[in-house]
């Protein structure tokens, strides 16, 4: 089966600048998880979906950081304005259901200058 | 919240040796246990994983124990490859409630097995 896709791979931009990341879970699964992996730490989980819903956004920054399921199927993640200790790894994973096996996409690198 | 913590950060063994990293957990609610493998610029994959309810899982020269009382858990790799090189995370997840199928992760051990 085709893994979770992530878009764009690498992106850098400019303090106080928006950026926005893509991903495309695998068919079928209901759960969708956006992570921020700084270097050198375990990924960190930003918001949960469950279909089009959110289940769990309690450690998203939401004055800056926001995010969408529409129609329960892509998502995306949205960054503005962008900080300097933003800069990491977003990964998208997804799984059958909350509570199962997640599946992780390639992540996007995001430099902050 | 939940709070996992891994050991070592780094660990290096000479190719066949045995691998073993250590988590522990705060959150006695804490039911499911994955581990993960990170290459290089590469997405995190499960290599094994361990419910509550089990006390050992073995898939070839992979092992996780779990001691629920101590709340730990450990990643066992024997006959070490240096393809086994990677960064290894640990995780907890609880069951229920609001946070059910968010992983905690450990900081991460970076394995090195020279040839």
């Amino acid at each position: 089966e085709a893994g979770v896709a992530q878009s764009p791979r690498y992106k850098i931009i400019e303090k106080r600048q928006s950026v926005a990341f893509w991903c495309n879970p695998i068919s079928g699964h209901a759960t969708l998880y956006w992570y921020q992996q700084i270097l050198g730490q375990g990924p960190k989980l930003l918001i949960q979906f469950q279909n089009n819903g959110v289940v769990d956004d309690s450690q998203l920054p939401k004055d800056r950081f926001s995010a969408e399921r529409l129609k329960g199927v892509d998502s995306t993640l949205k960054i503005q304005p962008a900080k300097l200790e933003d800069s990491a790894v977003y990964l998208c994973a997804s799984s059958l259901d909350r509570g199962y096996e997640q599946f992780f996409g390639p992540g996007t690198r995001l430099t902050v200058l | 919240g939940e709070n996992v913590e891994q050991h070592p950060s780094t660990l290096s063994v000479q190719e066949g040796d045995s691998a073993v990293i250590k988590c522990t957990y705060s959150d006695s609610a804490s039911n499911y246990f994955p581990w993960y493998k990170q290459e290089l610029g590469k997405r995190p994959q499960l290599i094994i994983d361990i419910r509550s309810n089990v006390g050992e899982k073995k898939d070839q020269r992979i092992a996780v124990t779990l001691n629920k009382t101590a709340k730990h858990f450990s990643l066992h790799i024997t006959e070490t490859q240096p393809e086994d090189s990677a960064v290894y995370f640990c995780a907890a997840s609880k069951g229920r409630g609001s946070t059910l199928g968010r992983l905690y992760f450990g900081r991460g051990t970076q394995l090195t097995v020279w040839p």
